[in-house]
């Protein structure tokens, strides 16, 4: 079992839908990332979060650390929206390295 | 302030070439690290590296590969006589130093194909 997983694997919306895409994880974390990847494209830091809630722009990621679980969600969806949406974990064994979830893969139509 | 630079952005090799995928970290960051993409696969870190020194290799394959951060100059990962399934996205991230409070810049990744 991954010690990431992320839900779900693939999203459609409409624009103007509000969008939730969620993560959980098995291990002791020091820090939650959330990073945008567009197709063919760079690797797009979104969010750092180690406890709470952060809010950027229409985005915003919560965290549990109870439950060990995150949220990221889009309002007002729009189709430049459309990225892959990758959850990551910073693990507390000090190795600074980052555990990747397999990505939610989001198309959002006109 | 440029971000990460990685280059080449696109990779073409035959079976049994080297590669050498660059990375120059962000301007203050010290800190490399190295992930893999592999087709329909999700990330998997390769290597931790700062200024000459290697500090964590655990996700490197033991074999034809290698990487460096010298005091002058990006980070090289090396990966001799490449085969098949080394094609894959080789993304860098840097960041100012280590610890939960310093996130991660990302550049756009090197895209391998073996031929």
């Amino acid at each position: 079992k991954n010690e990431v997983e992320q839900s779900p694997q693939n999203l459609t919306a409409q624009e103007g839908e509000f969008i939730t895409i969620n993560c959980s994880y098995s291990v002791g974390i020091s820090a939650l990332h959330w990073l945008q990847q567009h197709p063919g494209g760079g690797i797009v830091s979104l969010f750092m979060l180690s406890s709470g809630k952060k809010k950027h722009g229409r985005l915003i990621a919560t965290i549990n650390i109870q439950e060990k679980h995150s949220s990221l969600h889009i309002t007002a969806s729009h189709p430049r929206d459309s990225a892959v949406y990758i959850c990551a974990v910073r693990k507390v064994d000090n190795t600074d390295k980052l555990i990747f979830g397999t990505g939610t893969r989001l198309q959002v139509f006109p | 302030n440029a971000g990460v630079m990685q280059n080449p952005r696109h990779l073409v090799r035959r079976r049994g070439q080297e590669a050498r995928l660059r990375c120059s970290p962000m301007k203050g960051h010290s800190h490399v690290y190295w992930y893999r993409q592999l087709p329909e696969e999700g990330l998997k870190f390769m290597v931790y590296l700062q200024k000459e020194n290697i500090i964590d290799e655990s996700g490197m394959p033991k074999e034809r590969f290698s990487a460096e951060f010298p005091k002058e100059g990006p980070s090289i990962l090396r990966i001799q006589q490449v085969v098949r399934g080394d094609s894959a996205a080789y993304f860098c991230a840097s960041s100012p130093a280590m610890g939960q409070s310093y996130g991660y810049t990302f550049g756009s990744g090197t895209r391998l194909t073996v031929v």
